[in-house]
């Protein structure tokens, strides 16, 4: 079983302040996806990475996978309220159409 | 707009009765894939179907199965439903060879009372 644990569950900050939000696990992934959910609603794409040490960045969003394809993380700049929502990692070991393995998510919440 | 349509939006029940959710996948997407998130909880993964055959299988209870149509859309059947099945039922899509990336439908909140 490929678990994904994320941390921190939740976040609290003002706005203006960067963040950073994890995603680790003991499996290697063959690629790696960045949900935001917002209250009610379905989760929504942010990204995908699929090469070890890969960087992608998204306005004021910046997405790294790890080396060894076991981590990633998304660090947040000068975040504003819009950033509030469930952010959730998904990865997959195969790419032909197979099963996605979610983390918990990191509940952020930024306060203006 | 994910292209994944989900209906109906709200359901509210008893316990004891069974339901039906819908889901239509996006044009062309062959994968589709069901989860429950609880209040407070993340996406657990129920399963998922391929072109009409199942595909995957998680954390679904024998009260629950699903299908999938040869026009691809999808059904999730809950049976003796009990007041811990009041959750979000998401439905997402997939498409081959594209790292597993799905596309959520807005979800059907069921609440039994």
């Amino acid at each position: 079983t490929q678990l994904l644990e994320q941390s921190p569950q939740f976040l609290s900050i003002q706005e203006g302040e960067n963040l950073t939000v994890y995603c680790n696990s003991s499996s290697v992934f063959s690629s790696l996806q960045w949900y935001r959910q917002e209250p009610g609603e379905g989760p929504v794409l942010l990204v995908t990475v699929v090469t070890g040490g890969e960087v992608k960045k998204l306005k004021r969003l910046t997405f790294q996978f790890g080396d060894a394809r076991k981590d990633s993380s998304l660090h947040i700049t000068a975040a504003q309220p819009g950033d509030t929502g469930l952010y959730l990692c998904a990865g997959s070991v195969n790419t032909n159409a197979g099963k996605s393995t979610f983390g918990d998510g990191t509940t952020l919440t930024v306060k203006p | 707009d994910s292209g994944v349509t989900q209906t109906p939006k709200h359901l509210i029940t008893a316990t004891g009765q069974r339901v039906t959710l819908r889901c239509s996948p996006r044009s062309g997407d062959l994968s589709v894939y069901w989860y429950q998130q609880s209040l407070d909880q993340g996406l657990q993964f129920l399963i998922q179907y391929y072109n009409g055959e199942e595909r995957a299988k998680g954390n679904i209870l024998e009260r629950f199965s699903a299908q999938q149509f040869p026009d691809l859309h999808s059904e999730l059947n809950l049976s003796s439903l009990e007041l811990g099945d009041s959750a979000l039922y998401f439905c997402a899509s997939s498409a081959t060879g594209t790292q597993n990336i799905q596309y959520f439908g807005a979800g059907t909140r069921l609440s039994v009372l």
